[in-house]
C-alpha cells in the first residue's frame, strides 16, 4: 500500500534558526496537504499544494511540491517557540478517496 | 462553537470491555472519518462515510463497528477491547466526498487507555 515517510522524525532548533521536514510518497499524489499538531492537540490544517513544482508560502512558512508530485517540504524561517508541534504532510491520491498521513516529525524550539 | 466535538475526550477501560466513542460535526460537512493515532503518534484512518455510507474501511479489526445515524454524525464503538487499542482516536470531517482533495477538520481527540 502507499507509504508516506517524513524525515527527520524529530528536530531541536534554538529559537532563530530555520527548520525544514521533508516527505516523500512511494506513489505519485494528486496533491499534498500539511497539518500541525501541538502538544496534546489535534492536528490543524496549514495548507494544500495540487501543482506539479508548486510553492506557496504563508508567513515565515514555505512549502514545496515536487516536480514528480511524489514528494514535499515544508521549510520554516526563524522558528519561534510558537512553532512547536508535529508537522505531518498528508497524501492524496485522487481514486482512493483518501488521505495519507506521513510519520511526522516533531520540532522542538527553544530559547 | 466547537466544529466537530468528540466525546468522552478521556476514557480508561478494562480489557474485554465494550466502549463507544461519539462525534458530531457542524459544518455541514458531507464526509467524516475516524483515526487512530497510536503512541508513536502515527495518524491511520479507519473509517470514511460519505453522507452515512460507508466508503473507506481499512484493515480494522472486526471488533471496531462504525454508524453514521446521519450525516452529522459518526460514532464508533468497540467491542471486546484489547491492550493495543488504547491510542487517541480522532473524528474528523471534509466537505466533498473524495477525502484527498478537501481540508480535515479534526475533533479534539478521545485517548482511550485500555488496563
Amino acid at each position: 500500500g502507499q507509504q508516506v515517510m517524513q524525515i527527520p522524525q524529530y528536530q531541536h532548533v534554538q529559537e532563530g534558526e530555520d527548520f525544514t521536514t521533508y516527505c516523500n510518497s512511494s506513489t505519485t499524489l494528486s496533491n499534498i496537504q500539511w497539518y500541525k499538531q501541538r502538544p496534546g492537540g489535534h492536528p490543524v490544517f496549514l495548507i494544500q499544494l495540487v501543482k506539479s513544482g508548486e510553492v506557496k508560502k504563508q508567513k515565515r512558512l514555505t512549502f514545496q511540491f515536487g516536480e514528480a508530485k511524489k514528494n514535499s517540504s515544508l521549510h520554516i524561517t526563524a522558528t519561534q517557540t510558537t512553532d512547536v508541534g508535529t508537522y505531518f504532510c498528508a497524501g492524496g491520491t485522487g481514486t482512493a478517496s483518501k488521505l495519507t498521513f506521513g510519520t511526522g516529525t516533531r520540532l522542538q524550539v527553544t530559547l | 462553537d466547537t466544529a466537530v466535538s468528540q466525546t468522552p475526550k478521556y476514557l480508561v477501560t478494562q480489557m474485554g470491555n465494550d466502549k463507544s466513542i461519539k462525534c458530531e460535526q457542524n459544518l455541514g460537512h458531507d464526509t467524516m472519518y475516524w483515526y487512530k493515532q497510536d503512541s508513536k503518534k502515527f495518524l491511520k484512518i479507519m473509517f470514511s462515510y460519505n453522507n452515512k455510507e460507508l466508503i473507506i474501511n481499512e484493515t480494522v479489526p472486526n471488533r471496531f463497528s462504525p454508524k453514521s445515524p446521519d450525516k452529522a454524525h459518526l460514532n464508533l464503538h468497540i467491542n471486546s477491547l484489547e491492550l493495543g487499542d488504547s491510542a487517541v482516536y480522532f473524528c474528523a470531517s471534509s466537505q466533498g466526498r473524495t477525502a484527498g482533495t478537501g481540508e480535515l477538520f479534526f475533533g479534539e481527540g478521545s485517548r482511550l487507555t485500555v488496563l
